[in-house]
């Protein structure tokens, strides 16, 4: 079965920092990698998605990650840090036909 | 484009009620919505897939009868948690899935319930 492993549950980086959140997925390579962003007390929105082509992906807010298939990995990064970026982030593959695997997500922190 | 609502936002009940909650794609027509509950800083758990005009697909562990879904239109599917006890309180997410849409998933806000 695929599963998701994102590494730090929480990171925490001060604003203007470079944010590097981790995710790696089991072996079998997924067709897709979705990274979502979810602010409190809100539902999940879609950051960035990989599907084919280019591995390098670019996603709203500024950040971007990267589909490393010798790594298993899709880490996401930001190159400066806004307060804004405050968030829980989940990557997640697809299971199935249908549906979706997350990561237990991490919770970024932004210091002033 | 791909807008997913969720009615209501929050709601508090008292114990042996019910309460449905409602999630509706808003400029699409989602073939498939999913239902998922999210404890504090934890990740989302699948709790049901449901397909339009067909009986909910349950995970493991879901009681069927406890959690009832109903995906009777393209565009509203609702949850209802019968007879809910505080052990049910928790943030009810629903997603919803379109055609040729790989598997990306369109969130709704999600349902804060507290059962007291």
């Amino acid at each position: 079965a695929q599963s998701v492993t994102q590494l730090g549950s929480h990171v925490s980086v001060s604003e203007g920092a470079l944010v590097l959140l981790r995710c790696n997925y089991s072996s079998s390579v997924p067709p897709y990698l979705f990274w979502y962003v979810q602010y409190p007390n809100q539902g999940l929105q879609l950051l960035l998605k990989y599907t084919t082509g280019a591995t390098l992906v670019k996603g709203i807010n500024g950040f971007e990650a990267e589909f490393k298939k010798s790594e298993t990995s899709f880490h996401l990064t930001k190159p400066s840090a806004h307060m804004s970026d405050a968030a829980e982030y989940f990557c997640a593959i697809p299971w199935g036909a249908q549906k979706l695997v997350f990561g237990q997500g991490t919770r970024l922190t932004i210091n002033p | 484009g791909a807008v997913v609502s969720q009615h209501p936002s929050w709601v508090i009940c008292k114990s042996g009620t019910s309460v449905k909650i409602e999630c509706r794609s808003l400029d699409f027509q989602a073939t498939t919505m999913f239902w998922y509950r999210q404890f504090p800083k934890q990740s989302l758990m699948l709790m049901a897939t449901s397909n339009e005009g067909s009986k909910a697909t349950y995970e493991q562990g879901v009681e069927k009868d406890k959690f009832l879904i109903n995906h009777a239109s393209l565009t509203l599917s609702t949850l209802t948690v019968t007879s809910a006890h505080p052990e049910d309180s928790s943030f009810y997410i629903c997603s919803a899935r379109g055609q040729g849409r790989d598997n990306e998933q369109f969130f709704g806000p999600g349902t804060r319930l507290t059962v007291l």
